[in-house]
């Protein structure tokens, strides 16, 4: 049972554009949704966050978008950059302070020059 | 400022045996989590140790134990190895601030091959 999906398993987006990578959740007690980067041979390194309470989160070149109706987030990348290259992971965790996290399978993405 | 670290990078076994993975958390962090990522997969919950205790657990047998010591260090033990284990094994640590989720800072794994 695939409590979060990531139907998308890679994109390739010209340098300069947009990036849009999709997730959607199944799991209504999800309340707290993360993406983690991972380049090849390291571990995931956090991205970007949201809460339940809030629809949109920015920081710098990313942003991710909540719609909670509709069970389904997307991080937003503006200007895509050669070195944004990697897999891109959702996730997502309830509220309870033990962090339990259940990731998707990942969407590689490309970035070309 | 070292940030969380594992050992081995790479371990080979054969199905039977036991393994011990090691992981030093990211320093000031006192919660650590296991995720075991098969390829094309993304990582998938393990369990998790908070003041030496194992305090969540995923959907995973017996087989697979833990171990959190006093300086937070933790360790992954897999008993009666399969083919199926297989995979990178993460160790993720974090800061338990009560009512605040901190997001997880992760290791770069060690490949475990069984043969």
């Amino acid at each position: 049972d695939q409590q979060v999906k990531q139907n998308s398993p890679s994109l390739s987006v010209q340098e300069g554009r947009i990036s849009i990578l999709n997730c959607d959740y199944t799991n209504s007690m999800f309340d707290y949704f993360l993406w983690y980067k991972k380049y090849p041979a390291e571990g995931p390194t956090f991205l970007i966050s949201i809460s339940s309470i809030k629809d949109k989160n920015e920081d710098g070149r990313f942003t991710v978008f909540l719609n909670k109706s509709a069970k389904h987030l997307s991080l937003h990348i503006v200007p895509s950059q050669p070195g944004d290259s990697a897999v891109y992971f959702c996730a997502a965790s309830d509220l309870t302070g033990y962090q339990k996290v259940t990731f998707g399978t990942g969407t590689k993405l490309q970035v070309i020059p | 400022d070292a940030g969380v670290t594992q050992s081995p990078t790479h371990l080979i076994k054969t199905r039977g045996q036991q393994v011990t993975l090691r992981c030093s958390p990211k320093s000031g962090h006192d919660t650590v989590s296991w995720y075991q990522q098969a390829l094309g997969q993304g990582p998938q919950f393990i369990f998790q140790y908070y003041e030496e205790e194992e305090r969540q657990r995923g959907n995973f047998p017996d087989r697979f134990s833990g171990h959190q010591f006093p300086n937070y260090s933790s360790e992954l033990n897999v008993n009666a190895l399969l083919l199926g284990d297989s995979a990178l094994y993460l160790c993720a640590s974090s800061l338990r601030d009560r009512g605040h989720l901190q997001p997880q800072h992760f290791g770069d794994g060690t490949r475990l091959s069984i043969l």
